[in-house]
């Protein structure tokens, strides 16, 4: 069955420093691959994905991803980390014929202190 | 304004009495998703729609219908609510899947079954 992982369930790191959130999925073939970010009371939004290409996908408020097939891995980086980036991060992959099944990890929450 | 409306956003309710949770998008998209995040298990997709009249069973489908009779609407079905649907859903929609966009999330709709 197909899987995604976040093994870590809660982060903690100061205001500018680096941060990277693991992600590790199980399907057969690449699937889809995204970083989604959810802010207290608020839906998901998309913070990048990948398709195809380039393994290192950058994405928007300063996030980067890089997939790495022989680790079934895509891991979300940021080389300096803002107080508004305090959030539940979501990785998830879309498999399927028209890659319309989604499966989410259980997510990791971030906190900043300054 | 491009969003996703979910409705109501919070409901008790008490076993088996019928239930609708409305989704309406104004961007045209042609897919449609409702999904539940739970504590420690993250966002699992309970239906989904390509397109008008189409739907089709996510990863947890029981205990709930959809229908998609207009593109801009999707709403969620619980025929007799059980305790085990407390729950957080969320709504999304996207261009066509995901392999040519982002799925777009409501805001989420807390729901408790007494």
């Amino acid at each position: 069955a197909q899987s995604v992982t976040q093994p870590d369930i809660h982060i903690t790191v100061s205001e500018g420093a680096s941060l990277e959130l693991r992600c590790n999925y199980s399907y057969g073939a690449t699937p889809y691959l995204f970083w989604y970010v959810q802010s207290p009371g608020q839906g998901l939004q998309l913070l990048l994905k990948y398709f195809s290409g380039d393994t290192l996908v950058q994405g928007i408020k300063g996030f980067e991803a890089e997939f790495k097939r022989s680790q079934s891995s895509f891991n979300l980086r940021k080389p300096s980390v803002h107080w508004s980036d305090a959030a539940e991060y979501f990785c998830a992959v879309g498999v399927g014929s028209s890659g319309n099944q989604f499966y989410f990890g259980t997510g990791t929450s971030l906190t900043v202190i300054p | 304004e491009a969003q996703v409306t979910q409705n109501p956003r919070y409901l008790i309710t008490v076993t088996g009495k019928k239930l609708t949770v409305t989704c309406s998008q104004n961007m045209n998209h042609e897919y449609m998703s409702w999904y539940r995040q739970d504590p420690g298990l993250g966002l699992r997709q309970i239906y989904y729609s390509m397109n008008v009249e189409v739907t089709d069973k996510g990863d947890v489908p029981e205990g709930y219908k959809v229908s998609r009779k207009e593109k801009r609407n999707f709403p969620l079905i619980l025929e007799s609510p059980s305790p085990n649907q407390t729950s957080l859903y969320f709504c999304a929609s996207s261009l066509f899947g995901q392999y040519t966009g982002e799925l777009f999330f409501g805001e989420g709709s807390r729901l408790t079954v007494l």
